[in-house]
């Protein structure tokens, strides 16, 4: 079936440790997206791809990192600058602008 | 920063009562998303507005784009348990260079009680 998958669906990590969360999409996408979702914030966008090789920073991509190797994958990268990585993450595709995105089942982080 | 404003951001109506979602941007809005989301999931989508005064429907919900393409309304007729969650719209805003990048506002919690 196709789809977009996020894993893992709950996370655990000790304060100051990286973190990768995987994105993965079988939909021949091109763009990507990553969000990050906080009780009464909405969907803050991190990180966002067009392209492979390609991705630009979205308006809190501070303490964040990507990669886009491959069109179906779109890993993200929580690092130890990130003051406040405890969140639920959202990851999204679509095929061009003015389409419908398609999102993962989410992944949530929680450093300790 | 979020440039699309929704409200309310929280509503609480009785099941089988009308209500209404809006969601106002300062800009002109060229590709306009309604999703929905139960707590601690994904999105899912619902409708997609364009055109200046188009109206789509699908069962029991309702969206609008204004002719002048800067507020857009999502109305639930008789409410039922599973209208229950959060209503998010979500905007095309042009990035860097032709990139497009897709943008939320806050949300709106939706409580129907039976």
């Amino acid at each position: 079936d196709g789809g977009i998958t996020q894993s893992p669906k709950y996370l655990f990590r000790k304060e100051g440790q990286n973190v990768t969360l995987s994105c993965e999409q079988n939909l021949n996408h091109d763009a990507m997206y990553w969000y990050r979702q906080d009780p009464g914030q909405g969907l803050r966008l991190i990180y966002y791809s067009q392209i492979v090789n390609d991705f630009q920073k979205g308006d809190i991509a501070e303490g964040y990192s990507v990669s886009r190797e491959k069109k179906e994958s779109f890993p993200l990268t929580v690092t130890s600058a990130q003051k406040n990585p405890t969140a639920f993450y959202l990851c999204a595709s679509r095929g061009l602008w003015y389409t419908e995105a398609f999102f993962g089942q989410g992944t949530r982080l929680t450093v300790v | 920063s979020q440039e699309l404003e929704q409200s309310p951001q929280s509503l609480i109506v009785q099941e089988g009562k009308n209500l209404t979602i809006n969601c106002t941007s300062s800009k002109t809005l060229y590709g306009l998303y309604w999703y929905k989301q139960k707590y601690g999931e994904g999105l899912i989508f619902l409708m997609m507005l364009q055109k200046g005064g188009e109206e789509k429907s699908h069962e029991k919900i309702t969206a609008k784009l204004d002719e002048k393409k800067q507020q857009s309304s999502l109305h639930i007729t008789a409410s039922q348990p599973s209208h229950a969650g959060i209503y998010l719209c979500g905007a095309d805003k042009q990035g860097r260079g032709s990139n497009y990048k897709l943008t939320f506002g806050k949300g709106t919690l939706l409580t129907v009680n039976p």
